[in-house]
């Protein structure tokens, strides 16, 4: 069965660690992308990554970093120095030479 | 910048009726794509469907139709016979059409229509 997995669907964490958002895919897509998603905000993209070995910021990357290591797998760390970390985080990748963005299941990250 | 605006934030509607959903969106851009996702309460985000600027005709899947208005910079989203598994978020997102430096096949969404289908 192809898709993108997240995990885990719930983390918590205490203020001050860093925490790091698993999201894996078999659908051989290229690229991949990490969404944040508030409360009356939409979709907020965080980073993103065309290759392996490569990524650029998005429009909110501060307090996060992420790496490319394998074509299949996209972590991201939620840093201390992101003041605000609580929210649902979102993962997505998309074919080269197509448009469409698939979603994995989401991440509920609470920081207290 | 390309900004999509979603003008109901809350709609409802009766089981087996039609609902339509509204965005409209600015840019400057001639090629580009449209999407509308919904985000039931599982909140696993869905690709509902797409639309290509360049094509008049506009995009069914099955329940699910678009009216696209490029001229008017529109973009509705009708969902016939309407069922409880459609209640959801649904979310409008433009994309730029090809590939070139920083383009980078970014979405940019609206904020959202919470549908609501009543038994």
């Amino acid at each position: 069965d192809g898709g993108i997995t997240q995990s885990p669907k719930y983390l918590f964490r205490k203020e001050g660690q860093n925490v790091t958002l698993s999201c894996e895919q078999n659908l051989n897509h290229d690229a991949m992308y990490w969404y944040r998603q508030d409360p009356g905000q939409g979709l907020r993209l965080i980073y993103y990554s065309q290759i392996v070995n490569d990524f650029q910021k998005g429009d909110i990357a501060e307090g996060y970093s992420v790496s490319r290591e394998k074509k299949e797998s996209f972590p991201l760390t939620v840093t201390s120095a992101q003041k605000n970390p609580t929210a649902f985080y979102l993962c997505a990748s998309r074919r080269d030479t197509y448009y469409e963005q698939y979603f994995g299941p989401g991440t509920r990250l609470t920081v207290t | 910048a390309q900004t999509v605006t979603q003008s109901q934030p809350e709609m409802s509607v009766q089981e087996a009726e039609t609902v339509t959903l509204s965005c409209t969106y600015d840019t400057s851009e001639n090629n580009y794509y449209l999407f509308w996702y919904k985000q039931p309460p599982s909140r696993q985000m869905i690709l509902v469907i797409r639309q290509e600027a360049y094509k008049q005709q506009n995009a069914t899947e099955n329940r699910f139709s678009v009216n696209f208005q490029k001229a008017a910079k529109s973009f509705s989203l009708k969902i016939s016979d309407s069922q409880l598994g459609d209640t959801a978020m649904y979310f409008c997102a433009f994309m730029k059409h090809g590939v070139n430096a920083g383009n980078n096949r970014k979405l940019i969404w609206g904020l959202g229509t919470s549908l609501a289908v009543n038994p």
